[in-house]
């Protein structure tokens, strides 16, 4: 299986600063790799796929970027909405893996 | 709007088969576009991808539960199902079943969440 880490496992900020959370794949996967939130109690939502394809309706506050095997997702101007958990997945080889999440609280 | 919705028992005994059922509405799994994907989320752990199927039928599976697994497609129904056979506590967890675009899961059913317990 490919193994996907993603960093920090927890992030404080507070409304209108910037984060970025970090993936790496244990191995090249091109630019397979996307990135969903996921609310409490709520479906994980898609919001990149492809490392750095925003999804229709995604403000635009929110970028993916990296190819091979380092991949980011920055969101700028953190809004109130945004403190959820981050996921990362790789869909280059069966099994497709996940990232163990980034956990962003507020400050 | 492509909507999905889980549905099954949400108990079920250590040993038995847990079966679920995704019900596509507005759209058709006929979509050549599209897999269609189980997703697990056990309490406090990782997404993990189970597998998932075309609308002729070709799958995919995850190989640490190919075992225990079948994915199925009723295209008459518009459904998709899991059967999971010899279920342990392990197996406890919400399910999501997902349309597949490109590799991603672009649209996610709400969830089922399914516990094994006796």
């Amino acid at each position: 299986d490919i193994q996907v880490t993603q960093s920090p496992s927890s992030l404080s900020a507070s409304v209108g600063d910037g984060v970025t959370i970090s993936c790496r794949t244990g191995q090249p996967i091109d630019s397979y790799l996307h990135w969903y939130q996921q609310k409490p109690g709520e479906a994980p939502k898609l919001l990149i796929d492809g490392a750095s394809n925003l999804q229709s309706g995604v403000p635009s506050r929110f970028s993916g970027r990296g190819s091979g095997t380092d991949f980011t997702l920055t969101i700028t101007s953190l809004q109130p909405e945004d403190f959820a958990m981050y996921f990362c997945q790789q869909t280059f080889d069966i099994p497709y893996t996940f990232g163990q999440g980034t956990k962003l609280e507020i400050k | 709007q492509v909507q999905l919705q889980e549905s099954g028992p949400g108990l079920v005994k250590p040993s038995q088969t847990l079966s679920l059922t995704c019900t596509v509405s507005g759209g058709s799994i006929r979509n050549g576009d599209y897999y269609w994907s189980w997703i697990r989320q056990p309490p406090g752990k990782v997404l993990e991808w189970i597998g998932n199927i075309y609308f002729i039928g070709n799958t995919n599976y995850n190989p640490s539960l190919r075992s225990r697994l079948t994915i199925s497609i009723d295209t008459s129904k518009n459904q998709f199902s899991l059967n999971l056979t010899s279920v342990t506590a392990a197996d406890t967890a919400i399910y999501y079943c997902a349309r597949d675009f490109a590799g991603c899961s672009d649209v996610w059913g709400k969830g089922a969440t399914v516990t094994v317990s006796s």
